[in-house]
C-alpha cells in the first residue's frame, strides 16, 4: 500500500518568511496529492489540491509542487501570518495521510 | 449548512461498553471514511466505503464495525470499549468520480475508554 512520509512534525517561522513542507510517497501509480489544514478543535479542512498532469499550482499565498520523479511534493506559503498557525496535512491519493506538521507563526 | 455532521462529539465509555458514532452528509458523496488521530500518527484510517452497500477495512479496523446501508449515513460501532480506543474520531465523504477528489471532514467525536 502507499506510504506517505512528512517532514518537519513541527516549523516554526516569523510573520512574514515563507514556509515550506515536503512531503513523499512510495506508489509511483499515486496521481492525487491533496492538502488539509487542521486548526485547534476542528477537522481538517482540503486548502490545495494537485494531480500527477500538473507540476505546479498556487492559490494566493499558498502553491504546491510536484516532482513524480522523484515522488515527492511540497507544500509552500509565502508571507505567512499568525492565521496560518495550524497542523498541515498532506496527503496522497485519497486514503493515505502523512502524520501532520505544526507550523507556529510568531508576531 | 451542507456538511459532514458527527454526533456525539464528546463522549466517555466504560471498557467493555459499546455505542455506535454517527455519521451524515448532505452532499451527495459516495465516497466516505473513518478516520482516528492520536498524538504524534497523524490520520488512520479505519474503515472506507465506496457507495451504499459497500464497506472495506482501512489501516486500523479491529474492534470497529461499519455499515452504509444509505448514501448520506455511514455509521461507525465499537464493539468492546478498549482503553487503546480512545481517540478522536473524524468521519469525511468525497465526491467519487473514477478519480479521487479531496475530503470534507466533520468536526469529529472525541471518546475516552476508562
Amino acid at each position: 500500500g502507499e506510504n506517505v512520509e512528512q517532514h518537519p512534525s513541527t516549523l516554526s517561522v516569523q510573520e512574514g518568511d515563507s514556509a515550506v513542507i515536503k512531503c513523499t510517497y512510495s506508489d509511483s501509480a499515486s496521481n492525487y496529492f491533496p492538502w488539509y489544514k487542521q486548526e485547534l478543535g476542528k477537522g481538517p479542512q482540503l486548502i490545495i489540491d494537485i494531480r500527477s498532469n500538473v507540476g505546479e499550482k498556487k492559490d494566493q499565498r499558498i502553491a504546491v509542487t510536484l516532482n513524480k520523479t522523484a515522488k515527492h511534493f511540497s507544500l509552500h506559503i509565502t508571507e505567512t501570518q499568525p492565521e496560518d498557525s495550524a497542523v498541515y496535512f498532506c496527503a496522497a491519493k485519497r486514503l493515505t495521510f502523512g502524520k501532520g506538521t505544526m507550523l507556529l507563526v510568531s508576531p | 449548512n451542507a456538511g459532514v455532521t458527527q454526533t456525539p462529539k464528546f463522549q466517555v465509555l466504560k471498557t467493555g461498553q459499546s455505542m455506535t458514532l454517527q455519521c451524515a452528509q448532505d452532499m451527495n458523496h459516495e465516497y466516505m471514511s473513518w478516520y482516528r488521530q492520536d498524538p504524534g500518527m497523524g490520520l488512520r484510517l479505519i474503515h472506507y466505503s465506496v457507495g451504499a452497500g459497500i464497506t472495506d477495512q482501512g489501516e486500523v479496523p479491529n474492534g470497529y464495525n461499519v455499515s452504509r446501508s444509505t448514501t448520506e449515513d455511514f455509521p461507525l460501532r465499537l464493539l468492546s470499549a478498549a482503553p487503546s480506543q480512545t481517540s478522536v474520531y473524524f468521519c469525511a465523504s468525497s465526491y467519487s468520480s473514477g478519480e479521487d477528489y479531496g475530503y470534507t471532514f466533520g468536526s469529529g467525536t472525541r471518546l475516552t475508554v476508562v
